[in-house]
């Protein structure tokens, strides 16, 4: 089945303890991009891939990192989670930056910083 | 730079009667625009996208959109609503401009609500 998958669905931490969010897409997509999704604001890119190797900032990049070092991964790490960064994130994936192509989306991983 | 406006943050209709949600979108040049519906505690699922052609698009569960040049819209409509298609509706349009070529801009989301 075709899927993107997040990993983990929750999770509670505290502020400055280093997190990793993991994606995995097995499509073969070439494009994959992270979310965070906040009431009333809809759904905001973080960052975003265009290829192994190859990222860049969305629009609201700040205390976040990531990585593409395999087609099908595209792990997002909070270096220092904030009380800010406590959002709803998406990780999203397409076949390529082709414009007319949906995005396929995971189930979300919900995350709290106290 | 591109941009999707939903003008309604909730849109409540009786099961059976006529379900509309608005969208309106900013862009240069041709815009591929797209709906999205999200469950509770569920991802987004794709429910039909314009490209170009027929400016009439049906997609998933009975839903379709009329896409409008002229005023920019790109509203979602169902004729006859159900219980079940209470949930969170998000609009987008994906990049055409050169400094957003690939990225999805979406909506703030409207929540619909729809009553036995």
């Amino acid at each position: 089945e075709a899927q993107v998958t997040q990993n983990p669905r929750y999770l509670i931490t505290v502020t400055g303890k280093k997190l990793t969010v993991t994606c995995s897409q097995n499509m073969n997509h070439e494009y994959m991009s992270w979310y965070r999704q906040d009431p009333g604001l809809g759904l905001r890119q973080i960052y975003y891939s265009m290829n192994v190797e190859v990222t860049d900032k969305g629009d609201v990049p700040e205390g976040y990192k990531v990585s593409r070092k395999e087609k099908r991964n595209f792990p997002l790490i909070l270096e220092s989670p904030s009380p800010n960064q406590t959002s709803l994130y998406f990780c999203a994936s397409t076949t390529s930056p082709n414009s007319n192509t949906e995005a396929f989306f995971g189930q979300g991983t919900r995350l709290t910083v106290v | 730079a591109q941009s999707v406006a939903q003008p309604e943050d909730q849109v409540k209709v009786a099961e059976g009667n006529p379900l509309t949600v608005k969208c309106t979108y900013s862009v240069s040049g041709n815009p591929y625009l797209f709906w999205y519906v999200q469950y509770p505690n569920r991802g987004l699922q794709f429910l039909l996208k314009y490209i170009t052609g027929d400016n009439l698009v049906k997609g998933s569960y009975g839903f379709e959109a009329e896409f409008n040049k002229s005023q920019t819209s790109f509203h979602l409509k169902k004729p006859s609503a159900l219980v079940s298609d209470s949930a969170l509706y998000f609009c987008a349009v994906r990049g055409v401009e050169t400094d957003s070529w690939g990225k999805f801009q979406f909506g703030a989301g409207t929540q619909v609500v729809v009553t036995p």
